[in-house]
């Protein structure tokens, strides 16, 4: 297996622009997560998916984010307008059962906005 | 509520010493426990996991933990470092619903 793969691997925009990440789980997976991590705040959930629908999204930081889960081998996290303050590693993980089963992370997309 | 604190942001070790990183819990049920590793530039991976079958875990690259109820910890540790162990150490919880609580992480710093 693949593993799950995140795209792109770096990202750099200006401010005001939309930046759309994207994830693919691994097959079979039902659960996903998106993580953003910073050296200030460390790991924080975003929101957690399971079987393609929304269940917690209460870590989204503003109505600026927002994420979808079409089907159940891809998700896009957006973030329109973005801000320099939004710039992290944002990180996707994908699970089979819920989060206290094994988490499975992408290599991430580092965000840098300009 | 469930909380993880980690002590030390930064920890030296030479290499082929011992490898002892801290993490205290707080959590209202039986927790399930978990440490994982991230390496430079990649994402987290397990390293093991708690699930009350037994106190002592036994994970990935010769690391283990010991759930100890009494004083709230479980400590990972290995006996000798070897310097692909540089990497960032992450403890974590989970309740009763799905929510992961991480800790800060714990940077491992192997000296020739």
């Amino acid at each position: 297996d693949a593993g799950v793969i995140q795209s792109p691997r770096h990202e750099v925009t200006e401010m005001g622009q939309e930046v759309t990440l994207r994830c693919k789980p691994i097959s079979g997976h039902n659960s996903l997560f998106w993580y953003r991590q910073t050296m200030m705040r460390g790991l924080e959930l975003l929101i957690y998916f399971n079987n393609n629908v929304p269940i917690d999204d209460s870590g989204m930081p503003e109505d600026r984010f927002s994420a979808k889960m079409p089907n159940a081998s891809f998700s896009t996290l957006k973030i329109q307008p973005s801000e320099p303050r939004d710039s992290a590693v944002y990180f996707c993980a994908s699970s089979f059962g819920q989060a206290n089963e094994k988490l499975f992370f992408g290599s991430g997309t580092q965000l840098s906005v300009l | 509520a469930q909380s993880v604190t980690q002590l030390g942001s930064h920890v030296s070790v030479s290499e082929g010493a011992l490898v002892l990183l801290r993490c205290n819990y707080s959590s209202s049920v039986p927790p399930y426990l978990f440490w994982y590793v991230q390496y430079p530039n990649q994402g987290l991976q397990l390293l093991l996991k708690y699930t009350s079958a037994a106190t002592l875990v036994k994970g990935i690259n010769g690391f283990e933990a010991e759930f100890k109820k009494s004083e709230t910890s479980f400590h990972l540790t290995k006996p000798s470092a070897h310097m692909s162990d540089a990497a960032e150490y992450f403890c974590a919880v989970s309740g009763s619903n799905y929510q992961l609580i991480w800790g800060a992480g714990t940077k491992l710093i192997i000296k020739p």
